[in-house]
Protein backbone atom coordinates (compact mmCIF):
# COMPACT_ATOMS: atom_id res chain seq x y z
CA UNK A 1 0.00 0.00 0.00
CA UNK A 2 1.43 3.08 -1.20
CA UNK A 3 -0.64 5.67 -0.28
CA UNK A 4 -1.43 6.54 -3.60
CA UNK A 5 -4.23 4.97 -5.82
CA UNK A 6 -5.05 5.07 -9.32
CA UNK A 7 -8.35 4.21 -11.19
CA UNK A 8 -8.56 2.25 -13.43
CA UNK A 9 -5.82 -0.16 -13.24
CA UNK A 10 -6.65 -1.00 -17.34
CA UNK A 11 -8.12 1.01 -19.61
CA UNK A 12 -9.11 0.43 -23.15
CA UNK A 13 -10.57 3.07 -25.39
CA UNK A 14 -11.46 4.18 -29.16
CA UNK A 15 -9.61 6.67 -30.60
CA UNK A 16 -13.12 8.49 -30.06
CA UNK A 17 -14.03 8.06 -26.99
CA UNK A 18 -13.91 9.87 -23.88
CA UNK A 19 -12.38 8.69 -20.35
CA UNK A 20 -10.44 9.81 -16.93
CA UNK A 21 -8.09 8.38 -15.07
CA UNK A 22 -8.28 9.24 -11.40
CA UNK A 23 -5.79 9.66 -8.45
CA UNK A 24 -6.24 9.95 -4.94
CA UNK A 25 -3.81 10.42 -2.51
CA UNK A 26 -4.32 10.48 1.48
CA UNK A 27 -0.65 11.13 2.60
CA UNK A 28 -1.52 15.06 3.29
CA UNK A 29 0.91 15.66 0.32
CA UNK A 30 0.76 19.36 -1.38
CA UNK A 31 2.34 18.09 -5.13
CA UNK A 32 0.74 15.78 -7.44
CA UNK A 33 2.22 14.44 -10.98
CA UNK A 34 0.67 12.63 -13.68
CA UNK A 35 3.79 10.38 -15.61
CA UNK A 36 3.99 8.43 -18.48
CA UNK A 37 5.52 5.42 -19.11
CA UNK A 38 6.10 4.07 -22.91
CA UNK A 39 8.01 0.55 -23.21
CA UNK A 40 12.01 1.34 -22.90
CA UNK A 41 11.61 5.00 -22.81
CA UNK A 42 12.37 7.16 -19.28
CA UNK A 43 9.59 8.05 -17.54
CA UNK A 44 7.77 11.37 -18.94
CA UNK A 45 6.54 13.91 -16.26
CA UNK A 46 3.51 15.43 -18.25
CA UNK A 47 1.76 17.62 -15.55
CA UNK A 48 2.67 18.93 -11.78
CA UNK A 49 0.14 20.44 -9.37
CA UNK A 50 1.34 21.95 -6.25
CA UNK A 51 -1.22 23.07 -3.91
CA UNK A 52 -3.93 22.37 -6.40
CA UNK A 53 -2.20 24.65 -9.18
CA UNK A 54 -0.46 23.74 -12.50
CA UNK A 55 3.02 24.85 -12.30
CA UNK A 56 4.04 22.65 -15.24
CA UNK A 57 3.08 21.85 -18.87
CA UNK A 58 5.55 19.42 -20.13
CA UNK A 59 4.53 20.11 -23.71
CA UNK A 60 1.96 17.75 -23.40
CA UNK A 61 -0.56 17.53 -26.36
CA UNK A 62 -4.14 19.02 -25.52
CA UNK A 63 -5.78 15.63 -25.71
CA UNK A 64 -4.48 15.18 -22.51
CA UNK A 65 -6.45 17.62 -19.78
CA UNK A 66 -5.32 17.24 -16.63
CA UNK A 67 -7.88 18.39 -13.65
CA UNK A 68 -6.86 18.98 -9.62
CA UNK A 69 -10.02 19.64 -7.49
CA UNK A 70 -8.35 19.32 -4.03
CA UNK A 71 -5.13 18.35 -2.92
CA UNK A 72 -6.04 15.04 -2.59
CA UNK A 73 -7.27 14.03 -5.96
CA UNK A 74 -5.76 14.36 -9.22
CA UNK A 75 -7.55 13.43 -12.90
CA UNK A 76 -6.62 13.02 -16.01
CA UNK A 77 -9.19 13.56 -18.74
CA UNK A 78 -8.58 11.75 -22.21
CA UNK A 79 -10.22 12.43 -25.07
CA UNK A 80 -9.24 12.02 -29.14
CA UNK A 81 -6.35 9.85 -28.28
CA UNK A 82 -3.82 8.04 -30.52
CA UNK A 83 -2.58 4.76 -31.00
CA UNK A 84 0.65 5.90 -29.69
CA UNK A 85 -0.45 8.05 -26.05
CA UNK A 86 -0.99 3.57 -25.31
CA UNK A 87 1.23 3.97 -22.25
CA UNK A 88 1.80 3.03 -18.53
CA UNK A 89 0.06 6.25 -16.65
CA UNK A 90 1.60 6.80 -13.25
CA UNK A 91 0.48 9.29 -10.60
CA UNK A 92 2.95 10.14 -8.00
CA UNK A 93 2.84 12.94 -4.86
CA UNK A 94 4.95 14.29 -2.92
CA UNK A 95 4.96 16.66 0.36
CA UNK A 96 5.75 19.43 -1.35
CA UNK A 97 7.49 20.76 -5.03
CA UNK A 98 11.15 20.65 -3.63
CA UNK A 99 13.77 18.56 -4.90
CA UNK A 100 14.69 16.85 -1.54
CA UNK A 101 11.21 15.19 -0.87
CA UNK A 102 10.85 11.53 -2.52
CA UNK A 103 7.54 11.12 -4.72
CA UNK A 104 5.00 8.23 -3.97
CA UNK A 105 4.07 6.80 -7.38
CA UNK A 106 0.73 4.52 -7.55
CA UNK A 107 0.30 1.46 -9.16
CA UNK A 108 -0.47 3.04 -12.59
CA UNK A 109 -3.10 2.74 -15.22
CA UNK A 110 -2.47 0.69 -18.14
CA UNK A 111 -3.86 2.37 -21.38
CA UNK A 112 -4.56 1.18 -24.83
CA UNK A 113 -5.48 2.70 -27.43
CA UNK A 114 -7.29 1.34 -30.09
CA UNK B 1 17.08 16.29 -24.12
CA UNK B 2 18.09 13.22 -21.84
CA UNK B 3 19.46 14.54 -19.26
CA UNK B 4 19.71 11.11 -17.06
CA UNK B 5 21.34 8.43 -18.61
CA UNK B 6 20.97 4.32 -17.69
CA UNK B 7 23.60 3.30 -20.37
CA UNK B 8 22.80 -0.76 -19.44
CA UNK B 9 19.03 -1.72 -19.97
CA UNK B 10 19.22 -4.99 -18.31
CA UNK B 11 21.58 -7.15 -16.23
CA UNK B 12 21.79 -10.46 -15.06
CA UNK B 13 23.41 -11.32 -11.77
CA UNK B 14 23.91 -14.20 -9.98
CA UNK B 15 22.24 -14.81 -6.06
CA UNK B 16 24.92 -14.00 -3.47
CA UNK B 17 27.03 -11.73 -6.07
CA UNK B 18 26.79 -8.07 -6.19
CA UNK B 19 24.92 -6.49 -8.45
CA UNK B 20 26.15 -2.60 -9.59
CA UNK B 21 24.01 -0.29 -11.55
CA UNK B 22 25.36 2.67 -13.35
CA UNK B 23 23.68 5.89 -14.23
CA UNK B 24 25.05 9.43 -15.47
CA UNK B 25 23.41 12.89 -16.11
CA UNK B 26 24.28 16.21 -17.27
CA UNK B 27 22.82 18.54 -15.40
CA UNK B 28 25.00 20.42 -13.23
CA UNK B 29 22.21 21.54 -11.50
CA UNK B 30 20.94 18.71 -10.25
CA UNK B 31 21.33 18.20 -6.44
CA UNK B 32 19.37 15.22 -5.32
CA UNK B 33 19.67 12.11 -6.85
CA UNK B 34 17.20 8.33 -6.28
CA UNK B 35 16.65 5.32 -7.21
CA UNK B 36 13.33 3.48 -7.70
CA UNK B 37 12.70 0.11 -7.84
CA UNK B 38 9.37 -1.34 -10.27
CA UNK B 39 8.32 -4.73 -10.12
CA UNK B 40 5.61 -5.54 -13.48
CA UNK B 41 2.39 -3.56 -13.03
CA UNK B 42 3.37 -1.78 -10.03
CA UNK B 43 4.63 2.00 -9.74
CA UNK B 44 8.15 2.58 -8.82
CA UNK B 45 8.71 2.49 -5.61
CA UNK B 46 11.28 5.20 -3.77
CA UNK B 47 15.01 2.91 -2.62
CA UNK B 48 16.97 4.93 -1.87
CA UNK B 49 18.21 8.79 -2.10
CA UNK B 50 21.65 10.56 -1.91
CA UNK B 51 22.13 14.61 -1.73
CA UNK B 52 24.68 15.84 -3.89
CA UNK B 53 26.82 16.99 -0.32
CA UNK B 54 27.97 13.45 0.18
CA UNK B 55 29.77 10.80 -1.63
CA UNK B 56 28.09 7.90 -0.12
CA UNK B 57 25.15 6.71 1.72
CA UNK B 58 24.14 3.40 2.92
CA UNK B 59 21.06 1.66 3.73
CA UNK B 60 21.15 -2.39 4.31
CA UNK B 61 21.93 -3.92 0.84
CA UNK B 62 21.93 -0.84 -1.33
CA UNK B 63 24.49 1.92 -1.18
CA UNK B 64 24.63 4.53 -3.76
CA UNK B 65 28.10 6.41 -4.75
CA UNK B 66 27.76 9.73 -6.10
CA UNK B 67 30.54 11.21 -8.08
CA UNK B 68 29.37 14.19 -9.07
CA UNK B 69 32.67 15.72 -10.81
CA UNK B 70 32.09 12.56 -13.13
CA UNK B 71 28.59 13.38 -13.00
CA UNK B 72 28.06 9.48 -12.41
CA UNK B 73 25.92 7.73 -9.76
CA UNK B 74 25.27 3.78 -8.76
CA UNK B 75 23.29 1.49 -6.95
CA UNK B 76 24.93 -1.27 -5.23
CA UNK B 77 23.17 -4.68 -3.85
CA UNK B 78 24.72 -6.61 -2.17
CA UNK B 79 24.22 -9.96 -2.00
CA UNK B 80 21.91 -9.62 -4.51
CA UNK B 81 18.31 -11.84 -4.03
CA UNK B 82 15.88 -13.14 -6.48
CA UNK B 83 13.29 -10.42 -4.66
CA UNK B 84 15.70 -7.83 -6.26
CA UNK B 85 14.56 -8.93 -9.58
CA UNK B 86 12.97 -5.82 -10.91
CA UNK B 87 13.42 -2.57 -13.24
CA UNK B 88 15.58 0.27 -11.43
CA UNK B 89 15.03 3.69 -11.80
CA UNK B 90 17.50 6.81 -11.36
CA UNK B 91 16.07 9.70 -10.90
CA UNK B 92 17.96 12.91 -10.63
CA UNK B 93 15.91 16.94 -9.09
CA UNK B 94 17.09 20.05 -9.23
CA UNK B 95 16.13 22.98 -6.82
CA UNK B 96 12.83 23.48 -8.68
CA UNK B 97 12.06 19.80 -7.37
CA UNK B 98 11.40 18.38 -10.79
CA UNK B 99 12.58 14.85 -11.53
CA UNK B 100 14.31 13.41 -14.41
CA UNK B 101 13.91 9.77 -14.51
CA UNK B 102 16.50 7.26 -16.79
CA UNK B 103 15.33 4.50 -18.77
CA UNK B 104 15.85 1.75 -16.10
CA UNK B 105 17.37 -1.42 -15.99
CA UNK B 106 16.01 -4.79 -15.92
CA UNK B 107 17.76 -6.44 -13.07
CA UNK B 108 17.75 -10.15 -12.80
CA UNK B 109 19.28 -12.54 -10.42
CA UNK B 110 19.29 -16.25 -10.96
CA UNK B 111 20.04 -18.86 -8.54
Amino acid sequence: ETGVTQTPRHLVMGMTNKKSLKCEQHLGHNAMYWYKQSAKKPLELMFVYNFKEQTENNSVPSRFSPECPNSSHLFLHLHTLQPEDSALYLCASSQDFEGSTEAFFGQGTRLTVV
Amino acid sequence: DQQVKQNSPSLSVQEGRISILNCDYTNSMFDYFLWYKKYPAEGPTFLISISSIKDKNEDGRFTVFLNKSAKHLSLHIVPSQPGDSAVYFCAASDSWGKLQFGAGTQVVVTP
